[in-house]
């Protein structure tokens, strides 16, 4: 069954740390994760997206990795402001079939960490 | 003007009203979808539409109605709800029908209560 776990399930750090998020999928056939950033009361919106061969990738003080091999990911974020506070979502793609259409390519939604960063 | 434009942002209906909640994507993509964000669960996929016609349908019931009169819109129509349908109902656009190569811009939500 594919399956995106999420940890932890909700984390408060103090301003001005370094924290790392965590995602674990058994999803097949791979095809991308990413991840999300979901304010409160808003839609998500992208961090970052990555393919099977990239292990890593940043967008600003926010950095994914990638484990194909033990289906591991982890977003960590350097020096949290208040405005990190929210809902981090992990998304992995499963291949769909080919053509014109969405032919069954499906995501996979993790439930979600909540990070509170305090002053 | 965000890329993607959901209204109402809030909606509270009885479980005999009918309303509709409308989304309008200005990116000029190719596909459309309806997810449903219920607390602490993860987001469902409801209903996905590429090029106009819908190619998917997540076993949602009858009383959620989608409509997608161009690439540019997408409508849910509500009836006869019941409070489990409670949610934020997210609305969301991709350039590339196949999901699991495009990237998904969503819209801020409807957040949607039924007493």
């Amino acid at each position: 069954k594919n399956q995106v776990e999420q940890s932890p399930q909700s984390l408060i750090i103090l301003e001005g740390k370094n924290c790392t998020l965590q995602c674990n999928y058994t999803v097949s056939p791979f095809s991308n994760l990413r991840w999300y950033k979901q304010d409160t009361g808003r839609g998500p919106v992208s961090l970052t997206i990555m393919t099977f061969s990239e292990n890593t990738k940043s967008n600003g003080r926010y950095t994914a990795t990638l484990d194909a091999d033990t289906k591991q990911s982890s977003l960590h974020i350097t020096a949290s402001q208040l405005s990190d506070s929210a809902s981090y979502i992990c998304v992995v793609s499963a291949l769909g079939r080919s053509g014109i259409y969405n032919q069954g390519g499906k995501l996979i939604f993790g439930q979600g960490t909540e990070l509170s960063v305090k002053p | 003007e965000t890329g993607v434009t959901q209204t109402p942002r809030h909606l509270v209906m009885g479980m005999t009203n009918k309303k509709s909640l409308k989304c309008e994507q200005h990116l000029g993509h190719n596909a459309m979808y309806w997810y449903k964000q219920s607390a602490k669960k993860p987001l469902e996929l409801m209903f996905v539409y590429n090029f106009k016609e819908q190619t998917e349908n997540n076993s949602v019931p009858s009383r959620f109605s989608p409509e997608c009169p161009n690439s540019s819109h997408l409508f849910l129509h509500l009836h006869t709800l019941q409070p489990e349908d409670s949610a934020l109902y997210l609305c969301a656009s991709s350039q590339d029908p196949g999901a699991d190569t495009g990237e998904l811009f969503f819209g801020e939500g409807s957040r949607l209560t039924v007493l």
